[in-house]
């Protein structure tokens, strides 16, 4: 069965402090992955995502993030941080074979930027 | 483009009362999804449409819930009898009918508090 992990539920970081946010997935099917970022009382915002080609992939807000096949991870990134990233970001996967577009959804890091 | 739209933002309502959630997607957009967050149980699919057709219903939790999809410009959730514990955030998500490609769109969310 498919299945999405984040590994982990809070992250503190400080600002301009680098951060990383790790994905794994267990999938049958040859994968696409996003990440979504999600602010308080809005809806998930498209980040990145990821379908072929490239390993790393840019995303907006200065983050990316890299695909692994060998460790079945897509971990995003973002090499200095402001507070405006506080925030839940949430990992996500489908497949290429599924056209009817299902994600399945990570449980979301919450990510807290102290001064 | 103005995004995802959903109304209303905030319901407040009684046990036992109807609810009515709308959603209109962004135009050209074929598939639509509902989702609902919570924090016990994250972000869950309930149910999505394509070309307006009903595909997957099997996260609708029970037959108090029920969604339509009568044009490609307007969707509805409703939730009857409601209870407490649907208290929730439900989103609404688009997506382009381009199998395999881009993201889905969430909007904002309707934030439900049942009494």
């Amino acid at each position: 069965a498919q299945s999405v992990t984040q590994p982990d539920i809070h992250i503190t970081v400080s600002e301009g402090a680098s951060l990383e946010l790790r994905c794994n997935y267990s999938y049958g099917a040859t994968p696409y992955l996003f990440w979504y970022v999600q602010s308080p009382g809005q809806g998930l915002q498209l980040l990145l995502k990821y379908f072929s080609g490239d390993t790393l992939v840019q995303g907006i807000k200065g983050f990316e993030a890299e695909f692994k096949r060998s460790q079945s991870s897509f971990n995003l990134r973002k090499p200095s941080v402001h507070w405006s990233d506080a925030a839940e970001y949430f990992c996500a996967v489908g497949s290429l074979t599924d056209s009817w577009g299902k994600l399945q959804f990570g449980a979301g890091t919450q990510v807290v930027v102290t001064p | 483009d103005a995004g995802v739209i959903q109304s209303p933002r905030h319901e407040v309502t009684e046990m036992g009362q109807e609810v009515t959630l709308r959603c209109k997607p962004i135009s050209g957009h074929d598939y639509l999804f509902w989702y609902r967050q919570t924090m016990m149980r994250g972000l869950e699919l309930l149910i999505y449409f394509n070309n307006n057709v009903p595909i997957d219903d099997s996260g609708m939790p029970e037959d108090r819930f029920s969604a339509k999809m009568p044009n490609a410009s307007f969707s509805t959730l409703k939730i009857q009898p409601s209870e407490p514990r649907d208290s929730a955030v439900y989103f609404c998500a688009s997506r382009p009918g381009l199998a395999g490609t881009g993201g889905q769109f969430f909007g904002p969310g309707t934030r439900l508090t049942v009494l």
